[in-house]
């Protein structure tokens, strides 16, 4: 049971770049959701989903975007990537009425 | 919305040496979970408590749902070099999304031999 499998761990981009970061969880899981982690300030909500072909803002959902094509799988997207927006990426999920489960990050630099 | 206030930021404490920190929030939740963080890792689930008053054990590990439903205290004993991380509390009200899950800023600790 691979649990929450995000991809790549680490990227670096240049800014006006895009790229999608991925995420997966085998556990059949309703609830996924995108946090973003900077020093000092915890972690932030982005995006989050709660069935395929559902999805909804965060606290901080400017510059990303999301879909859910499928149970499994909840890709973020950097459609124009900003200084800003370097920081370390969480993918999580859950089942209902149970705690969240996260991935090992993505650390993302844009230069 | 929502506020989270975790204390300490940050703590050193000699082997051996219990820990205390804690939660406090501006609104009530009914759910308060405490992960840790080790270096480079996503945050893990250590303790999830439901109900005001509970308190909850997971080995050296002891957590409390407040009974006023604003706050949590997470308690470790006899502190082990492995317990370095970062500690994160969060909470969600009733019925909460995954939207209404709030984090606190979190508390580094440091166990020193």
């Amino acid at each position: 049971n691979a649990g929450v499998t995000q991809t790549p761990k680490f990227q670096v981009l240049k800014t006006g770049q895009s790229m999608t970061l991925q995420c997966a969880q085998d556990m059949n899981h309703e609830y996924m959701s995108w946090y973003r982690q900077d020093p000092g300030m915890g972690l932030r909500l982005i995006h989050y989903s709660v069935g395929a072909g559902i999805t909804d803002q965060g606290e901080v959902p400017n510059g990303y975007n999301v879909s859910r094509s499928t149970t499994e799988d909840f890709p973020l997207r950097l459609l124009s990537a900003a200084p800003s927006q370097t920081s370390v990426y969480f993918c999580a999920s859950r089942g209902s009425n149970q705690p969240q489960h996260f991935g090992d990050g993505t650390r993302l630099s844009i230069l | 919305g929502q506020q989270l206030n975790q204390s300490p930021q940050s703590m050193f404490i000699q082997e051996g040496e219990d820990v205390s920190m804690n939660c406090t929030s501006s609104s009530i939740f009914n759910t308060w979970l405490w992960y840790k963080q080790d270096p480079g890792e996503g945050p893990v689930l250590l303790i999830a408590l439901y109900k005001a008053g509970e308190l909850t054990s997971n080995g050296r590990l002891t957590a409390q749902f407040g009974i006023t439903r604003k706050d949590s205290f997470l308690n470790i004993s006899a502190s082990i070099p492995s317990d370095v991380g970062i500690y994160f509390c969060a909470g969600q009200p009733l019925g909460g999304s995954a939207r209404q899950l709030t984090f606190g800023s979190g508390t580094q600790l440091t166990v020193l031999p």
